[in-house]
């Protein structure tokens, strides 16, 4: 089966620029989570999706950070504007049913802030 | 809050050598455990879990043991090879199916 698609792979923008972060999940998974992962640390969890409603966002900086999954399929993570602590590789991840645990996560977007 | 701490890295091993990869836990209740491993350029992929205390997770010659008492996912392998070179996150799943990981351990095999 194919398995979670991320895009871009990597982007650099400036301070203060906006940036987007595309996830297509596995087909038929109804759940879906952002991550955040800096540098040296692991990921740490921004959003969880059920279907297309948010489950969990208490960890978004919501002042910056948006995230929608439209249809309950693909998801967007928008950032503006962003700051330089915001480098980091972001992580989209899926999972079939909750009663399965498993989590499949794509190759992540890896944002360079300057 | 729900933490999980890893021994620091990176181990540099040779090959054929004894792999372990301490991690604790702490959680308000009876969490799953899990290990991820990050091999380079490729996203997480889980290894092995356990979901009950003593339960034991393994996976391509990795185990780990569910340690109530000392709240511990010890990661273990009798002979590494160059291609488990990676990075391994031990993380727990409790209420609301958040994963909290780790912050990970790098293993570097040598040949």
């Amino acid at each position: 089966e194919a398995g979670v698609a991320q895009s871009p792979r990597y982007k650099i923008i400036e301070k203060r620029q906006s940036v987007a972060f595309w996830c297509n999940p596995i087909s038929g998974h109804a759940t879906l989570y952002w991550y955040q992962q800096i540098l040296g640390q692991g990921p740490k969890l921004l959003i969880q999706f059920q279907n297309n409603g948010v489950v969990d966002d208490s960890q978004l900086p919501k002042d910056r950070f948006s995230a929608e999954r439209l249809k309950g399929v693909d998801s967007t993570l928008k950032i503006q504007p962003a700051k330089l602590e915001d480098s980091a590789v972001y992580l989209c991840a899926s999972q079939d049913r909750v009663i399965n645990e498993k989590l499949f996560f794509g190759s992540g977007t890896q944002l360079s802030v300057l | 809050g729900d933490s999980v701490t890893q021994m620091e890295g990176p181990v540099t091993l040779s090959e054929e050598a004894f792999l372990t990869i301490n991690c604790t836990y702490t959680a308000t209740g009876y969490p799953s455990l899990f290990w991820y491993v990050q091999y380079p350029g490729e996203g997480l992929q889980l290894l092995l879990k356990a979901t009950k205390a003593d339960d034991k997770g393994s996976n391509k010659g990795f185990e780990a043991t569910y340690r109530k008492e000392t709240t511990s996912f010890h990661l273990e392998k009798g002979s590494v090879q160059v291609s488990d070179s990676a990075v391994y996150f031990c993380a727990l799943m409790e209420y609301g199916n958040k994963l909290v990981f780790g912050a990970g351990t790098i293993l570097r095999v040598k040949s």
